[in-house]
């Protein structure tokens, strides 16, 4: 256990459609990141949240949106989904950000979106 | 650009050794290797930095040649409990703080 939590586990839901999923960071960790992972693929990298604001953004739809609360944790929204979006989406996290010197990511178990 | 992980894939006999390489065309900061099992989130296993150590614990250890933007992972006398896919991270030094992940090593240990 990373002690990154995601929810929902899984979802499954219709083109066009529009869907939020919640990342809870390891305690103490201040950056949370977003990637994508489609079907025996390698990780996309999404976005990166620093304590609340925006520190990096990786090849993000225009469609995806997200963003870190006051109290640290983040949520990914999709909208206007397509077939295309069905993947496992992860969040991730930090004590510090990439060019700290390097930190170890923390990856949660993941959200499984399902678009039919 | 994403850093090119080879071999693709490899299966291994319990007990052997592998390597698995990470090159890229960019200058690095940093490399990061991580493991995912199937179905499961990847986990870290080590980070390598500019001007840093080999780095390994138990008998996975890792290099980064920083002249050849090269990373290679050494996994010894493996064991089941070793197979998933490998990826390597890598943070350019125009540090614009995002790993930008190869496409990963499927590795098969058999008994």
């Amino acid at each position: 256990d990373s002690g990154v939590t995601q929810t929902p586990k899984h979802l499954i839901t219709a083109t066009g459609q529009r869907v939020t999923l919640r990342c809870s960071p390891r305690s103490g960790d201040l950056s949370v990141y977003w990637y994508q992972q489609s079907l025996d693929q390698g990780l996309q990298f999404l976005i990166q949240y620093y304590n609340g604001e925006e520190r990096a953004k990786g090849n993000i739809l225009e469609r995806f949106s997200a963003q870190q609360f006051p109290d640290l944790h983040s949520e990914l929204n999709l909208s206007s989904l397509e077939l295309g979006d069905s993947a496992l989406y992860f969040c991730a996290s930090s004590v510090g950000f990439m060019g700290q010197g390097a930190r170890e990511q923390y990856f949660g178990p993941g959200t499984r979106l399902t678009v039919t | 650009q994403q850093p090119v992980q080879s071999p693709q894939a490899v299966i291994l006999r319990e007990g052997e050794d592998a390597v698995i390489n990470c090159s890229s065309s960019k200058a690095l900061y940093s490399v990061h290797w991580y493991r995912q099992k199937h179905g499961e989130a990847p986990v870290f296993l080590m980070i390598l930095l500019k001007g840093g150590e080999q780095k390994g614990h138990d008998k996975i250890s890792a290099s980064f040649n920083e002249k050849k933007q090269q990373s290679s992972l050494y996994l010894t006398a493996s064991q089941l409990s070793y197979s998933g896919t490998y990826f390597c991270g890598t943070e350019g030094m125009d540090s614009n703080y995002q790993l930008i992940w190869g496409a990963g090593t499927k590795l098969i240990i058999k008994p």
